[in-house]
């Protein structure tokens, strides 16, 4: 079946440039996350959104991030203004709900952000 | 401050032989706690997970050990295998929200 999607899979853009990152989650996930991965590091939270409710954003790292999800569908992560220091590999994951006795999330392939 | 840490950035160990991966947590509202492995290029796949009201799950060559009160965690992978290469995050949620991934081993299985 479909796993998660991410589009673009590699982005170059130039510093101060706008970009816009897609994450196409498993149908019927209704909790979707963002995460990015810096060279060499771990895997950092952006993001949570959780059906309808008001979106997680403790993770975004400055007012330049934002996140949108409509539905339980598509979501796009965008970065305004992008700095060298946004490069790095975005990943997203969708899981079924929280509230389910299971938390697997099931990650998409990333899309990898260089800044120049 | 870091929730959860995995102080090992690598480990080597032969095929055929245990491979043990430890994570550390500081947050006890953490009650969920999974692994998973990441190969190049590619997303992390789930591994295993754990609840809090256990100390123990196994699943085929791969079992997780849950310390509460030392607040942690360990992966045991027996018998190692060549395919098991790959970098291991540990994550932990309170209430199935907001997970937290720590920075990740690099597992290298030698044969």
């Amino acid at each position: 079946g479909a796993g998660v999607s991410q589009s673009p899979s590699n982005k170059v853009t130039e510093k101060g440039k706008d970009v816009e990152l897609r994450c196409d989650p498993i149908s019927g996930h209704t909790a979707l996350y963002w995460y990015r991965q810096r060279l060499g590091q771990g895997l950092e939270f952006l993001i949570y959104f959780q059906g309808n409710s008001a979106p997680d954003k403790s993770g975004l790292p400055s007012d330049r991030f934002s996140a949108e999800r409509t539905g339980e569908s598509v979501s796009t992560l965008t970065i305004q203004r992008t700095q060298q220091e946004d490069s790095a590999v975005y990943l997203c994951a969708s899981s079924l709900d929280y509230q389910t006795s299971s938390y697997e999330q099931y990650f998409g392939p990333g899309t990898r952000l260089t800044v120049t | 401050d870091q929730q959860v840490k995995q102080n090992s950035p690598s480990l080597s160990v032969q095929e055929g032989r245990i491979s043990i991966l430890n994570c550390d947590y500081t947050n006890s509202m953490f009650d969920y706690f999974l692994w998973y492995k990441k190969y190049p290029a590619e997303g992390p796949t789930f591994l295993i997970s754990i609840s809090s009201i256990k100390d123990k799950n196994e699943d085929g060559r791969f079992t997780v050990f849950l310390n509460k009160s030392a607040k942690h965690l360990s992966l045991h992978i027996v018998p190692s295998q060549p395919g098991d290469s790959a970098v291991y995050f540990c994550a932990a949620s309170a209430y199935g929200q907001n997970f937290v991934f720590g920075p990740g081993t690099r597992l290298s299985v030698l044969p």
